[in-house]
């Protein structure tokens, strides 16, 4: 079945910095990676996801970077704000078309 | 149609106690799943549906957890004999097609075994 690993577990930045978390995946017949922001006590919500057949997007200060021949995509977050902090979570389709998700990672954003 | 609700938001429960979870997707997306969420962890794939069709069961889902949903629209998450592993937060997502496009999560339930 799909493994998806992500790397770090935590993520201290300055306000203004960037922030990058990097997942792998294992199921070569994954062809969709959405990330989602949890804040505590709250549900995981969509911020930006990614299709098989393109390498990047991006939306305002989030892009995201997927690199299928090495199985592994990342998040991006530029110009980082303390609204930023919370839990990040990458996730991977496997063969029957479910997500599989990384342990997350705890972004803190300092001003 | 306001995204998926789940009910209840919390609940505490005795060991050993049976306790049932309601989920109601978003009312086009005809797959749903069940995942739980402990903390400092990501979700974990329990069980999905397309329809009223019970596709995959995790290995995480011991006997004592059944899921349903009889007419394909609204799930219930039974676990019965709880244990205090089971505490967790019990994650419900719909989604529309056999795909993951559009994977919305509800707010989830809570469950705490004391």
């Amino acid at each position: 079945g799909e493994n998806v690993e992500q790397h770090p577990s935590t993520l201290s930045v300055q306000e203004g910095d960037s922030a990058v978390i990097k997942c792998t995946y294992s199921d070569s017949a994954s062809n969709y990676f959405p990330w989602y922001k949890q804040e505590l006590g709250k549900r995981p919500q969509l911020i930006i996801d990614i299709r098989s057949n393109v390498g990047e997007k991006k939306d305002q200060r989030i892009a995201v970077t997927l690199n299928k021949t090495a199985k592994h995509f990342s998040l991006h977050i530029t110009e980082t704000q303390p609204e930023d902090s919370a839990v990040y979570f990458c996730a991977a389709t496997d063969s029957w078309g479910k997500l599989q998700f990384g342990a997350g990672t705890q972004v803190v954003v300092t001003p | 149609d306001t995204g998926v609700s789940q009910d209840p938001r919390h609940k505490i429960t005795k060991r050993g106690q049976n306790v049932t979870f309601r989920c109601d997707p978003i009312s086009e997306h005809n797959r749903l799943y069940w995942y739980r969420q402990t903390l400092g962890q990501g979700p974990e794939f329990l069980t999905y549906f397309q329809n009223e069709a019970q596709l995959e069961k995790s290995r995480l889902l011991s006997d004592r957890f059944s899921a349903e949903r009889p007419k394909g629209s609204f799930s219930t998450l039974e676990i019965q004999r709880t244990e205090q592993g089971d505490s967790a937060m019990y994650l419900c997502a719909s989604s529309l097609g056999d795909s993951s496009y559009g994977y919305t999560f509800g707010s989830g339930t809570r469950l705490t075994v004391v």
